[in-house]
Protein backbone atom coordinates (compact mmCIF):
# COMPACT_ATOMS: atom_id res chain seq x y z
CA UNK A 1 0.00 0.00 0.00
CA UNK A 2 1.33 3.19 -0.82
CA UNK A 3 1.58 5.50 1.79
CA UNK A 4 2.99 9.14 2.92
CA UNK A 5 3.98 10.58 6.27
CA UNK A 6 4.75 13.89 6.71
CA UNK A 7 6.58 15.51 9.79
CA UNK A 8 8.63 18.40 10.79
CA UNK A 9 5.76 20.88 11.25
CA UNK A 10 5.56 23.07 14.90
CA UNK A 11 5.85 26.55 16.00
CA UNK A 12 7.93 28.53 14.46
CA UNK A 13 8.83 32.53 14.90
CA UNK A 14 8.55 34.76 12.09
CA UNK A 15 11.73 34.69 9.96
CA UNK A 16 12.71 31.60 11.33
CA UNK A 17 13.28 28.16 9.40
CA UNK A 18 11.94 24.95 9.64
CA UNK A 19 12.58 21.62 7.58
CA UNK A 20 9.35 19.28 6.34
CA UNK A 21 9.77 15.76 5.83
CA UNK A 22 7.96 13.05 3.97
CA UNK A 23 8.79 9.72 4.11
CA UNK A 24 7.33 7.26 1.16
CA UNK A 25 6.60 3.64 1.39
CA UNK A 26 4.60 0.93 -1.36
CA UNK A 27 5.86 2.45 -4.52
CA UNK A 28 9.30 2.87 -6.07
CA UNK A 29 10.27 6.39 -4.89
CA UNK A 30 12.78 7.01 -7.88
CA UNK A 31 9.88 7.10 -10.32
CA UNK A 32 7.41 9.46 -9.81
CA UNK A 33 7.34 13.50 -9.18
CA UNK A 34 6.28 14.64 -5.50
CA UNK A 35 5.01 18.13 -4.38
CA UNK A 36 3.89 19.91 -1.59
CA UNK A 37 0.83 21.32 -1.16
CA UNK A 38 -0.36 23.93 1.86
CA UNK A 39 -3.69 25.08 3.17
CA UNK A 40 -4.16 27.85 5.60
CA UNK A 41 -6.87 27.54 8.61
CA UNK A 42 -10.21 27.46 7.30
CA UNK A 43 -8.53 28.74 3.55
CA UNK A 44 -8.43 26.81 0.23
CA UNK A 45 -5.45 24.64 -1.58
CA UNK A 46 -2.11 26.14 -2.17
CA UNK A 47 0.08 24.29 -4.86
CA UNK A 48 3.85 24.91 -2.99
CA UNK A 49 6.33 22.93 -4.64
CA UNK A 50 7.45 20.27 -7.11
CA UNK A 51 10.40 18.08 -7.70
CA UNK A 52 11.14 15.72 -10.84
CA UNK A 53 11.44 11.76 -9.96
CA UNK A 54 15.18 11.91 -10.72
CA UNK A 55 15.62 15.11 -8.41
CA UNK A 56 16.88 17.24 -10.54
CA UNK A 57 14.66 20.19 -11.82
CA UNK A 58 12.40 21.86 -9.08
CA UNK A 59 9.18 24.45 -9.27
CA UNK A 60 8.15 26.66 -6.95
CA UNK A 61 4.81 28.85 -6.87
CA UNK A 62 6.12 33.02 -6.65
CA UNK A 63 4.40 33.04 -3.02
CA UNK A 64 7.91 30.80 -2.04
CA UNK A 65 9.97 31.10 -3.84
CA UNK A 66 13.89 32.20 -3.00
CA UNK A 67 12.67 30.96 0.41
CA UNK A 68 11.76 27.60 0.32
CA UNK A 69 13.85 24.44 -1.03
CA UNK A 70 11.70 21.40 -2.37
CA UNK A 71 14.56 18.47 -2.46
CA UNK A 72 14.76 14.24 -2.27
CA UNK A 73 16.62 11.87 -0.92
CA UNK A 74 16.45 8.74 -2.75
CA UNK A 75 18.80 6.54 -0.71
CA UNK A 76 15.80 7.68 2.48
CA UNK A 77 12.65 7.41 0.21
CA UNK A 78 11.97 10.18 1.63
CA UNK A 79 10.89 14.32 0.34
CA UNK A 80 11.76 17.15 2.11
CA UNK A 81 10.82 21.12 2.48
CA UNK A 82 13.27 23.29 3.59
CA UNK A 83 11.27 26.46 4.71
CA UNK A 84 13.67 29.68 5.10
CA UNK A 85 12.53 33.36 6.25
CA UNK A 86 9.04 32.34 7.39
CA UNK A 87 5.75 34.55 7.40
CA UNK A 88 2.73 34.75 9.28
CA UNK A 89 1.01 33.84 6.05
CA UNK A 90 2.86 31.01 5.22
CA UNK A 91 0.87 29.21 8.91
CA UNK A 92 -0.98 26.42 7.12
CA UNK A 93 -1.18 22.10 6.79
CA UNK A 94 1.66 21.12 4.62
CA UNK A 95 0.64 17.98 2.43
CA UNK A 96 2.84 16.00 0.70
CA UNK A 97 1.57 13.90 -2.43
CA UNK A 98 3.09 11.86 -5.01
CA UNK A 99 3.22 13.17 -8.35
CA UNK A 100 2.56 16.41 -10.01
CA UNK A 101 -0.71 17.73 -9.46
CA UNK A 102 -1.84 16.75 -12.91
CA UNK A 103 -2.80 13.63 -10.96
CA UNK A 104 -1.45 13.69 -7.33
CA UNK A 105 -2.23 10.45 -5.51
CA UNK A 106 -2.17 9.47 -2.89
CA UNK A 107 -1.88 12.68 0.08
CA UNK A 108 -0.06 12.13 3.43
CA UNK A 109 -2.62 13.16 6.59
CA UNK A 110 -0.44 16.60 6.55
CA UNK A 111 2.10 18.38 8.82
CA UNK A 112 0.96 21.61 10.86
CA UNK A 113 2.96 24.65 10.50
CA UNK A 114 2.68 27.97 12.68
CA UNK A 115 4.48 30.85 12.37
CA UNK A 116 4.00 32.93 15.08
CA UNK A 117 5.81 35.08 17.55
CA UNK B 1 -1.16 33.85 -11.00
CA UNK B 2 -4.72 34.30 -10.03
CA UNK B 3 -6.74 30.93 -8.54
CA UNK B 4 -9.26 29.24 -10.73
CA UNK B 5 -12.74 30.58 -10.59
CA UNK B 6 -15.26 28.32 -8.58
CA UNK B 7 -18.90 28.42 -6.65
CA UNK B 8 -18.44 28.85 -3.12
CA UNK B 9 -21.26 26.26 -2.84
CA UNK B 10 -23.30 23.59 -4.59
CA UNK B 11 -26.47 21.84 -3.34
CA UNK B 12 -28.45 19.13 -4.70
CA UNK B 13 -30.81 16.58 -3.16
CA UNK B 14 -30.46 12.60 -3.12
CA UNK B 15 -29.84 11.14 -6.84
CA UNK B 16 -29.98 14.43 -8.19
CA UNK B 17 -27.15 15.29 -10.72
CA UNK B 18 -24.99 18.91 -9.88
CA UNK B 19 -22.45 20.10 -11.47
CA UNK B 20 -19.16 22.16 -10.62
CA UNK B 21 -17.55 25.14 -12.98
CA UNK B 22 -13.69 25.87 -12.56
CA UNK B 23 -12.93 28.59 -14.87
CA UNK B 24 -8.94 29.72 -15.40
CA UNK B 25 -7.93 31.74 -18.67
CA UNK B 26 -5.84 30.66 -21.57
CA UNK B 27 -2.82 30.29 -19.89
CA UNK B 28 -3.87 27.44 -17.82
CA UNK B 29 -7.41 25.87 -18.25
CA UNK B 30 -7.97 26.63 -21.60
CA UNK B 31 -4.63 25.72 -22.95
CA UNK B 32 -4.01 22.03 -21.38
CA UNK B 33 -5.46 18.76 -20.60
CA UNK B 34 -4.19 18.51 -17.15
CA UNK B 35 -7.16 19.84 -15.43
CA UNK B 36 -7.46 17.69 -12.02
CA UNK B 37 -10.19 17.57 -9.28
CA UNK B 38 -9.35 16.79 -6.06
CA UNK B 39 -12.41 15.77 -2.81
CA UNK B 40 -11.71 16.73 0.48
CA UNK B 41 -13.78 15.54 4.03
CA UNK B 42 -13.70 17.63 7.12
CA UNK B 43 -10.14 17.35 8.64
CA UNK B 44 -8.89 15.07 6.15
CA UNK B 45 -6.41 14.79 3.09
CA UNK B 46 -7.47 15.82 -0.45
CA UNK B 47 -8.62 12.62 -2.95
CA UNK B 48 -7.82 12.63 -6.19
CA UNK B 49 -11.19 12.28 -8.34
CA UNK B 50 -10.55 13.14 -11.79
CA UNK B 51 -7.19 13.54 -13.34
CA UNK B 52 -6.59 14.87 -17.28
CA UNK B 53 -10.03 16.33 -17.54
CA UNK B 54 -11.73 13.11 -17.80
CA UNK B 55 -10.01 10.37 -16.37
CA UNK B 56 -11.06 8.28 -13.19
CA UNK B 57 -8.45 7.17 -11.02
CA UNK B 58 -8.62 3.30 -10.17
CA UNK B 59 -11.71 3.16 -7.15
CA UNK B 60 -13.45 6.19 -7.82
CA UNK B 61 -16.75 5.76 -8.18
CA UNK B 62 -18.29 6.28 -12.33
CA UNK B 63 -21.34 8.93 -10.91
CA UNK B 64 -18.05 11.30 -10.97
CA UNK B 65 -16.86 12.72 -14.21
CA UNK B 66 -15.26 15.86 -15.69
CA UNK B 67 -15.02 17.76 -19.00
CA UNK B 68 -13.83 20.94 -20.30
CA UNK B 69 -14.71 23.52 -22.88
CA UNK B 70 -13.10 26.48 -23.48
CA UNK B 71 -11.22 28.05 -20.52
CA UNK B 72 -13.72 26.55 -18.26
CA UNK B 73 -13.91 22.52 -16.85
CA UNK B 74 -16.72 20.94 -15.29
CA UNK B 75 -17.25 18.25 -12.55
CA UNK B 76 -20.29 16.29 -12.33
CA UNK B 77 -21.76 14.04 -9.58
CA UNK B 78 -24.40 11.98 -10.65
CA UNK B 79 -27.01 10.40 -8.33
CA UNK B 80 -25.86 12.44 -5.85
CA UNK B 81 -24.90 10.22 -2.30
CA UNK B 82 -24.70 12.13 1.44
CA UNK B 83 -21.18 10.77 0.88
CA UNK B 84 -20.24 13.19 -1.31
CA UNK B 85 -21.14 16.55 0.76
CA UNK B 86 -16.94 17.84 0.68
CA UNK B 87 -15.53 20.58 -0.33
CA UNK B 88 -13.97 20.08 -4.13
CA UNK B 89 -11.29 21.89 -5.69
CA UNK B 90 -10.12 21.95 -9.66
CA UNK B 91 -6.81 22.24 -10.09
CA UNK B 92 -4.75 23.33 -13.88
CA UNK B 93 -1.46 23.15 -15.08
CA UNK B 94 0.35 26.41 -16.14
CA UNK B 95 2.10 28.01 -18.76
CA UNK B 96 4.64 29.35 -16.15
CA UNK B 97 5.20 25.20 -15.14
CA UNK B 98 3.68 25.65 -12.56
CA UNK B 99 -0.12 24.59 -10.79
CA UNK B 100 -2.76 26.61 -9.45
CA UNK B 101 -6.19 25.52 -7.74
CA UNK B 102 -9.64 26.72 -7.64
CA UNK B 103 -10.84 28.51 -5.09
CA UNK B 104 -12.84 25.72 -4.09
CA UNK B 105 -16.59 24.43 -4.19
CA UNK B 106 -18.68 23.29 -1.13
CA UNK B 107 -21.33 20.40 -2.13
CA UNK B 108 -24.27 19.93 0.42
CA UNK B 109 -26.54 17.05 0.21
CA UNK B 110 -29.81 18.20 1.11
Amino acid sequence: EVHLLESGGGLVQPGGSLRLSCAASGFTFTSYAMSWVRQAPGKGLEWVSAVTANGVSTFYADSVKGRFTISRDSSKNTLYLQMNSLRAEDTAVYYCTRGYLRDANPWGQGTLVIVSS
Amino acid sequence: QSALTQPASVSGSPGQSIAISCTGTSSDVGSYEYVSWYQQHPGKAPKLMIYDVSNRPSGVSNRFSGSKSGNTASLTISGLQAEDEADYYCSSYTSSSTYVFGTGTKVTVL
